[in-house]
């Protein structure tokens, strides 16, 4: 059956650096596009950012535009999200999911904490 | 960037009583790109409805969506209290996802 389970949260101070990871199994990776999205009490689900199955085309939220990077391992079936500079208000559960091309992300994993703060 | 509001932010209502969730669009959408989440505390979210109208896999024909252009409804009938849950509604019809803001139901 299809998982997705994301690693690597945790708190960091303001200003750091975190990578989350999101290791996929009971599907072929390489063929779908993945998600990363992150769930704040204040804002409720907020999209963070898009990577095309191939890695050719990646997409960001402006409020991590700059600051965050994702991308995919497809020999490792596993997809990362490199954070930095991190704000307070970059606080949140963060999940991974995939999708059908550009369509809506059909599963998706629990989730990885990650405070930032001081 | 496309704009989601949904209403109401809150619902409560009874077992057995229809739930009508709205989503409105600052942009006019195609229907294949508005989906509709359920999200229940510490669970991953669910899909429960995608192309505007599509139930997805496993999803009870007690949910269903609607909606053309920039106007949305989910709709669940009969309702349970095991459909208390935050719902959202999402477009993927730009390079940028959108979620809406949610509406919480209560039952």
């Amino acid at each position: 059956q299809v998982e997705l389970v994301e690693s690597g949260g945790g708190v960091v101070q303001p200003g750091k650096s975190l990578t989350l990871s999101c290791a996929a199994s009971g599907f072929d990776f390489r063929n779908y596009a993945m998600h990363w999205v992150r769930q704040t009490p204040d804002k409720g689900l907020e999209w963070v950012a898009l990577l095309w199955y191939d890695g050719t085309q990646k997409n960001y939220a402006d409020s991590v535009k700059g600051r965050f990077t994702i991308s995919r391992d497809n020999s490792k079936d596993t997809l990362y999200l490199q954070m930095s500079s991190l704000r307070p208000e970059d606080t949140a559960i963060y999940y991974c999911a995939r999708s059908w091309g550009i369509g809506a992300p059909d599963y998706w994993g629990q989730g990885t904490m990650v405070t930032v703060s001081s | 960037e496309v704009v989601l509001t949904q209403s109401p932010a809150t619902l409560s209502l009874s077992p057995g009583e229809t739930a009508a969730l709205s989503c409105g669009a600052s942009h006019t959408l195609r229907d294949t790109y508005l989906a509709w989440y359920q999200h229940k505390p510490g669970l991953a979210p669910r899909l429960l409805i995608y192309g505007a109208s599509t139930r997805a896999t496993g999803v009870p024909d007690r949910f269903s969506g609607r909606g053309s252009g920039t106007d949305f409804t989910l709709t669940i009938s009969k309702l349970d209290p095991e459909d208390s849950a935050v719902y959202y509604c999402l477009q993927s019809g730009t390079s940028t996802y959108t979620f809406g803001q949610g509406t919480k139901l209560e039952i």
